[in-house]
């Protein structure tokens, strides 16, 4: 079955780069894209950015600057890299599949991973 | 980026009633609205996609609809298991963005 997990260090410094993994089973990364996710303390959830089928990334403006993702498709991992760390970067961290415009649209998240909590404090 | 607001923030409700959660858009979407639920634990479920497409494996009790800026989830008869927030989800325009999330509250 399709599955999704995230990890990655559990507190970062400020001005760090964080680095997370997403290991996904169940599918193929050259048949669906991986979104990240992330959700402040207590707040709702945000779209970060996406990494498609196809190899190409989109990103939310808002983190653009300092964001990175990509994949090892052999290893069916997608990364994602953040730079300049800061407290408000503070939450947790999704990835979650998107769906491949036939069974659901390409912006639905139709599975996702369990989230890893991350705290950025000095 | 088009905001969207869900309301209420939080509903009290009891078992077996039903409920309707609304979602807002600060434009016309076109219908590319979808719905999620997360547990307390933290755990995300997706329940409808396109305005009223059900998930596989989502009980018919939960059901979607809405056009244009106006959209919501309604739970016809609440279980136990329904007691979480629910996000809605716009992708009509880029970046898509969620709701701020509406808590159902055991009455």
């Amino acid at each position: 079955q399709v599955q999704l997990k995230e990890s990655g260090p559990g507190l970062m410094q400020p001005s760090e780069t964080l680095s997370l993994t997403c290991t996904v089973s169940g599918f193929s990364l050259t048949s669906n894209g991986v979104g990240w996710v992330r959700q402040p303390l207590g707040k709702g959830l945000v779209w970060m950015g996406t990494i498609w089928a196809g190899g190409s990334t989109n990103y939310n403006s808002a983190v653009q600057s300092r964001l990175s993702i990509s994949r090892d498709t052999s290893k069916s991992q997608v990364f994602l890299k953040m730079n300049s760390l800061q407290p408000e970067d503070t939450g947790t961290y999704y990835c979650a599949r998107h769906g491949d415009s036939y069974a659901h649209p390409y912006w639905y998240f139709d599975f996702w991973g369990p989230g890893t909590m991350v705290t950025v404090s000095s | 980026d088009i905001q969207m607001t869900q309301t209420p923030s939080s509903m009290p409700a009891s078992l077996g009633e039903r409920v309707t959660i609304s979602c807002r858009a600060s434009q016309g979407i076109s219908n590319y609205l979808n719905w999620y639920q997360q547990k307390p634990d933290g755990t995300i479920k997706p329940l409808i996609y396109y305005t009223s497409n059900l998930q596989s494996g989502v009980p018919s009790r939960f059901s979607g609809s809405g056009s244009g800026t106006d959209y919501s989830l309604t739970i016809s008869s609440l279980e136990p298991e329904d007691f979480a927030m629910y996000y809605c989800q716009q992708y009509d325009s880029s970046p898509n963005t969620f709701g701020a999330g509406t808590k159902l509250e055991l009455k």
